[in-house]
C-alpha cells in the first residue's frame, strides 16, 4: 500500500528552528509537496520538490532524498503565526496525490 | 488573478437529509477540480476529481456524488446524509502541467456536521 508518515505533533520555541520529517512509500514518485494549514482553514502551498536536494524559500526550506523516500521541512526564526499543521503529499506514478495526516506544530513564547 | 470560493462555510444537517456544496473558480479556464474530505487526524481523502465539464472520477464509493455543470463550477451532493459524512470538505483546483498536476489551490472549506 501507499503510505506517508509524519510526526503527529511537535513543539518548538519562538525564534528557534524546527525540522518536520516526512517519509513515504508510494508506487512511483512524481514530486513532493508541503502545505501549511492553520486550524479551521484550507491548506496553502509552501513548497514542491521533484529532484534531490534543498529548496530554500525565505524562512522555509524543503529537502528531498528520493533514494531514501524522505523529505523534511525546515522552519527558521519561528514566529507564533507558524503554529499550524504541516501536510506532506506525494504525487505517485499516476500523478495522484497521497497525503500524510499532517504534523501539528505548536510554537511557545 | 485566480480565486476559488466554496459555500456554505458551515452546515449542520440531520441524518437522511440532502446535501449540496458548491465551488466556483474564477480567473482560469479548464481547471482540474477536486473535492477532498479531511477527518480529524487523517490525511486528505480525495473524493472526486474532474478534468472537464461532465467528466467526474470517483475515488471512494459512498453516498456522495459530484457534478460539473460548467467549466468552473463543481458541486458535491448527497441524497441522504450519514453520520459518517461529517467532516471538513475542501474544493481545490489545479492546472495540468508537463509532469501532471501542479500545486493545488484550495477553497475556504465547508465544515459539515451530521446529527
Amino acid at each position: 500500500g501507499q503510505n506517508i508518515d509524519q510526526p503527529t505533533e511537535m513543539t518548538a520555541t519562538e525564534g528557534a528552528i524546527v525540522q518536520i520529517n516526512c517519509t513515504y512509500q508510494t508506487s512511483g514518485f512524481n514530486g513532493l509537496f508541503w502545505y501549511q494549514q492553520h486550524a479551521g482553514e484550507a491548506p496553502t502551498f509552501l513548497s514542491y520538490n521533484v529532484l534531490d536536494g534543498l529548496e530554500e524559500k525565505g524562512r522555509f526550506s524543503s529537502f528531498l532524498s528520493r533514494s531514501k523516500g524522505y523529505s523534511y521541512l525546515l522552519l527558521k526564526e519561528l514566529q507564533m503565526k507558524d503554529s499550524a499543521s504541516y501536510l506532506c503529499a506525494v504525487k505517485d506514478s499516476n500523478y495522484q496525490l497521497i497525503w500524510g495526516a499532517g504534523t501539528k506544530l505548536i510554537i511557545k513564547p | 488573478s485566480q480565486t476559488i470560493h466554496q459555500w456554505p462555510a458551515t452546515l449542520v444537517q440531520p441524518v437522511g437529509s440532502p446535501l449540496s456544496l458548491e465551488c466556483t473558480v474564477e480567473g482560469t479556464s479548464n481547471p482540474n477540480l477536486y473535492w477532498y474530505r479531511q477527518a480529524a487526524g487523517r490525511g486528505l481523502q480525495l473524493l472526486f476529481y474532474s478534468v472537464g465539464i461532465g467528466q467526474i472520477s470517483s475515488e471512494v464509493p459512498q453516498n456522495l456524488s459530484a457534478s460539473r455543470p460548467q467549466d468552473r463550477q463543481f458541486i458535491l451532493s448527497s441524497k441522504k446524509l450519514l453520520l459518517s459524512d461529517s467532516g471538513f470538505y475542501l474544493c481545490a483546483w489545479s492546472v495540468l502541467g508537463q509532469d501532471g498536476d501542479g500545486e493545488l489551490f484550495f477553497g475556504e472549506g465547508s465544515r459539515l456536521t451530521v446529527l
